[in-house]
């Protein structure tokens, strides 16, 4: 079955960057696009972006643009989502959703997500 | 950016009740709409796509419905695991994706 692994929880200084991972099992990672969405403490569900696993090509969110990077490694089944110059409001679950193998941007399968905390 | 409305915030409910679930574009989105499930300290589920298909394992108490800019996720009978927020998705205009502030669903 499909199975989305994320690495564990990271504690960071404001301006400092993460990189979260997450690991795909059970389908063929090339076929079907990902994304990463976070949610704040008690809030709703944001949209960070997209890579394509096939030739790594991505789209974020316009609010992201410029500190945000995905990328992945086929050899691993692994994608990357690294957030630099972190400030106290991207505290937060960070998840990666698969896509269907169209792509549709519905998110079907997700990972058990990733608590980033920036705190001084 | 398409920007989506969800009422109530907050639906307080019995099991065995209907819940009736709204959600609004700010614009057409066609029948581009998904709804999520999500319970405390879990990730989202998918629950419905392309306005009114129920995803994989998905129960037929649930149900989509809506076009353009106006949906609805009806619960028929609520069972004490269908207590979670719930959340609209769009994907007609994307990117970027934009969900929903989400509607809780809590035991009356």
């Amino acid at each position: 079955q499909v199975q989305l692994v994320q690495s564990g929880a990271e504690v960071k200084k404001p301006g400092a960057s993460v990189k979260v991972s997450c690991k795909a099992s059970g389908y063929t990672f090339t076929s079907y696009y990902m994304h990463w969405v976070r949610q704040a403490p008690g809030q709703g569900l944001e949209w960070v972006g997209i890579i394509n696993p096939s030739g790594g090509s991505t789209s974020y969110a316009q609010k992201f643009q410029g500190r945000v990077t995905m990328t992945r490694d086929t050899s691993t089944s692994t994608v990357y989502m690294e957030l630099s110059s972190l400030r106290s409001e991207d505290t937060a679950v960070y998840y990666c959703a698969r896509d269907t193998s169209v792509p549709s941007n519905y998110l079907t399968d997700w990972g058990q997500g990733t608590l980033v905390t920036v705190s001084s | 950016e398409i920007v989506l409305t969800q009422s109530p915030g907050t639906l307080s409910l019995s099991p065995g009740e209907r819940a009736t679930l709204s959600c609004r574009a700010s614009q057409s989105v066609s029948s581009y709409l998904a709804w999520y499930q999500q319970k405390p300290g879990q990730a989202p589920r998918l629950l419905i796509y392309n306005t009114s298909n129920r995803a994989t394992g998905i129960p037929d108490r649930f149900s989509g419905s809506g076009s353009g800019t106006d949906f609805t996720l009806t619960i028929s009978r609520l069972e004490p695991e269908d207590f979670a927020v719930y959340y609209c998705q769009q994907y007609g205009n994307s990117p970027p994706l934009t969900f929903g502030p989400g509607t809780k669903v809590d035991i009356k």
